[in-house]
């Protein structure tokens, strides 16, 4: 059965520093996959997304992910974190089930920044 | 572009009662889908439709929970009577639904944060 796992339930780093969130999948077929972010009272927005091609995705706001199929991972890393980057973010895969398309997603990872 | 539209954003209620939430998704999007997220937890699918039929409800606790997507546009997602376990926030999506199209890209509403009392 399809499930994304996200191994970090919070995580707290200092504004400016990197930041490298976990994402592992389980899906039989070529994976598609999308990282959300949700900030507080807000509904799920695209952080972006990976269907094929060049295994390292560029997203909004200053975000990338790597697939690494071999590791069944698909990483959100930043540089530089900015306070408003303190949210909950979500990963999720894209299953194809009888002829349409469902996402699975992960229990999230809650980010705090500090100043 | 608008996005995916829902109202009411905040819903407070008694256990027993009932509550409906509204959802326009966006224009020439064929796919809709609700979802419910308990605090600390993903989304979790509650419904799908394609046009106005539904895909998938397999999720769905039909013996309170019903939903409907007249005329293939908005949809309303209903709860009676409401349990103490149905406090969550409900999030309503919409895809373009392209059949065989695995690219297929969900974007979400702000959500409806229902508290039952």
């Amino acid at each position: 059965a399809q499930s994304v796992t996200q191994p970090d339930i919070h995580i707290t780093v200092s504004e400016g520093a990197s930041l490298e969130l976990r994402c592992n999948y389980s899906y039989g077929a070529t994976p598609y996959l999308f990282w959300y972010v949700q900030s507080p009272g807000q509904g799920l927005q695209l952080l972006l997304k990976y269907f094929s091609g060049d295994t390292l995705v560029q997203g909004i706001k200053g975000f990338e992910a790597e697939f690494k199929r071999s590791q069944s991972s698909f990483n959100l890393r930043k540089p530089s974190v900015h306070w408003s980057d303190a949210a909950e973010y979500f990963c999720a895969v894209g299953a194809f089930s009888g002829g349409y398309n469902k996402l699975i997603f992960g229990a999230g990872t809650r980010l705090a920044v500090h100043p | 572009e608008a996005g995916v539209a829902q109202s009411p954003r905040y819903k407070i209620i008694e256990k027993r009662q009932s509550v409906a939430f509204w959802c326009n998704p966006i224009s020439g999007h064929a796919t809709l889908y609700w979802y419910q997220q308990i605090l600390g937890q993903g989304p979790k699918l509650l419904i799908q439709f394609q046009n106005n039929g539904v895909v998938d409800d397999s999720q769905l606790p039909k013996d309170r929970f019903s939903a409907e997507r007249l005329k293939g546009v908005d949809s309303t997602l209903k709860i009676q009577p409401a349990k103490l376990e149905d406090s969550a926030v409900y999030l309503c999506a919409s895809s373009l639904g392209h059949r065989e199209d695995n690219t297929d890209t969900q974007y979400f509403g702000p959500g409806t944060r229902l508290t039952v009392l």
